[in-house]
């Protein structure tokens, strides 16, 4: 068990909906990270946020959207969503320093 | 978002032989190397966390080498055996004020019987 939590871990929703992914880092982690799986692809990165402010946007679609609470956990906003978001989520979190971060076991998004 | 690259994308081996692939980061403002193993359908697993240029660690079959100074670390896999079939990832992290983990686009290994 890494410490972060992901919530939920399966989700079916159809086309055109509009689904929040949480995550809830390890205790004490002010980083969080947001990546996608899709099918044959690697780990897409997708946001990261540090202590609640925006730090960096990777391949994140202009329909998805992230925030990060003052408790440090985080949501990842999916809207309008087509059938080829259907993939992997998943959220890791790292402290500061050395060392690295800890993964979630990630969400399952299928649309259909 | 800093550049880490990973070569090969894929490779294939056969079960008994060793094989060693490569991850490529920035030079400067060095801070951390991290490798993890990711199984399809699981969370990535954190293997080694490297600092010092010119470590080397192990665990069990696979080891890691770093040369900070020309931004490159190699992963081996001594003896490849069937479970060590998976995608090898490589973050870097530079020396900042948000340690931000950058992520390779990772290794794939399938190991032959």
């Amino acid at each position: 068990d890494s410490g972060v939590t992901q919530t939920p871990k399966h989700l079916i929703t159809a086309t055109g909906q509009r689904v929040t992914l949480r995550c809830s880092p390890r205790s004490g982690d002010l980083s969080v990270y947001w990546y996608q799986q899709s099918l044959d692809q690697g780990l897409q990165f997708l946001i990261h946020y540090y202590n609640g402010e925006e730090r960096a946007k990777g391949n994140i679609l202009e329909r998805f959207s992230a925030q990060q609470f003052p408790d440090l956990h985080s949501e990842l906003n999916l809207s309008s969503l087509e059938l080829g978001d259907s993939a992997l989520y998943f959220c890791a979190s790292s402290p500061p320093g050395v060392t690295g971060a800890f993964f979630g076991q990630g969400t399952r998004l299928t649309v259909v | 978002i800093l550049n880490v690259e990973q070569s090969p994308q894929s490779l294939h081996v056969q079960e008994g032989d060793s094989t060693n692939f490569t991850c490529s980061f920035p030079s400067s403002n060095f801070y951390a190397l991290h490798w993890y193993r990711w199984e399809t359908a699981k969370s990535p697993e954190a293997l080694f966390v490297m600092t010092l240029n010119g470590d080397e660690k192990k665990k069990g079959r696979i080891s890691a080498t770093l040369n900070t100074k020309e931004g490159y670390s190699y992963l081996y896999i001594k003896g490849s055996q069937p479970e060590d079939s998976a995608t090898y990832l490589c973050a870097f992290r530079p020396r900042s004020n948000d340690y931000k983990l950058s992520f390779g686009a990772g290794t794939t290994v399938t190991v032959r019987a």
